[in-house]
């Protein structure tokens, strides 16, 4: 089966341009996820979404960042404008099971290589 | 809120040792967690998910443990190799969201 795909690789933008990135996940997959991982950190949740509907977004700098998944497959995330701060690794990952079924412990994910960001 | 911690943050051995890794966070709550490989460039693969319920789990020289009363969790790694030499990094789930810990770097020295 294929993987999460996820494009750029790298991206290097000046501060206060914007930059979009694409996710295509796992086919049937149900549930998508982007994380912000800086280096020397742990990802970090930006948004989940399942389906084509938001589970949660707590953690996305709204004033910036936006993302959407239409028609509950491909999904884009964008920045505008970017900020020295968000260099980092974005990346996407999928799960089979809707974000419901997560609590039966059983859910995997699958994540993408992830699209490297430098904003200079 | 959930925070997890991993420790040591890096670590380098010789070949052939057997190493432990830890992980702890602050929330007993969680329904399982996970430990993950990261190699330079490359997305996370899942190694082992622990349920709440289990002890410990097994994946051919790797086995990693939970206590969820302390709040901690091990991943040992059994006869080190070359090619274990990747960030590991471990997540508690909460639910519908896995909070992750920084990460170790292990390089294993030939």
């Amino acid at each position: 089966e294929a993987g999460v795909a996820q494009s750029p690789r790298y991206k290097i933008i000046e501060k206060r341009q914007s930059v979009a990135f694409w996710c295509n996940p796992i086919s049937g997959h149900a549930t998508l996820y982007w994380y912000q991982q800086i280096l020397g950190q742990g990802p970090k949740l930006l948004i989940q979404f399942q389906n084509n509907g938001v589970v949660d977004d707590s953690q996305l700098p709204k004033d910036r960042f936006s993302a959407e998944r239409l028609k509950g497959v491909d999904s884009t995330l964008k920045i505008q404008p970017a900020k020295l701060e968000d260099s980092a690794v974005y990346l996407c990952a999928s799960s089979l099971l809707a974000s419901i079924e997560l609590y039966s412990g059983a859910n995997v994910l699958t994540f993408g290589a992830g699209s490297r960001l430098t904003v200079l | 809120k959930q925070e997890v911690t991993q420790i040591p943050a890096a670590l380098s051995v010789p070949e052939g040792e057997n190493l432990v890794l830890n992980c702890s966070f602050t929330d007993s709550a969680i329904y399982n967690l996970q430990w993950f490989r990261q190699d330079p460039g490359k997305g996370l693969t899942s190694l082992l998910l622990i349920q709440s319920s289990q002890r410990e789990q097994t994946s051919g020289r790797l086995n990693a443990s939970l206590d969820k009363s302390s709040g901690r969790s091990t991943l040992y790694i059994a006869a080190s190799q070359p090619g274990d030499s990747a960030t590991y990094l471990c997540a508690a789930n909460a639910g519908n969201m896995l909070t992750f810990g920084g990460g170790t770097r292990l390089m294993v020295k030939p």
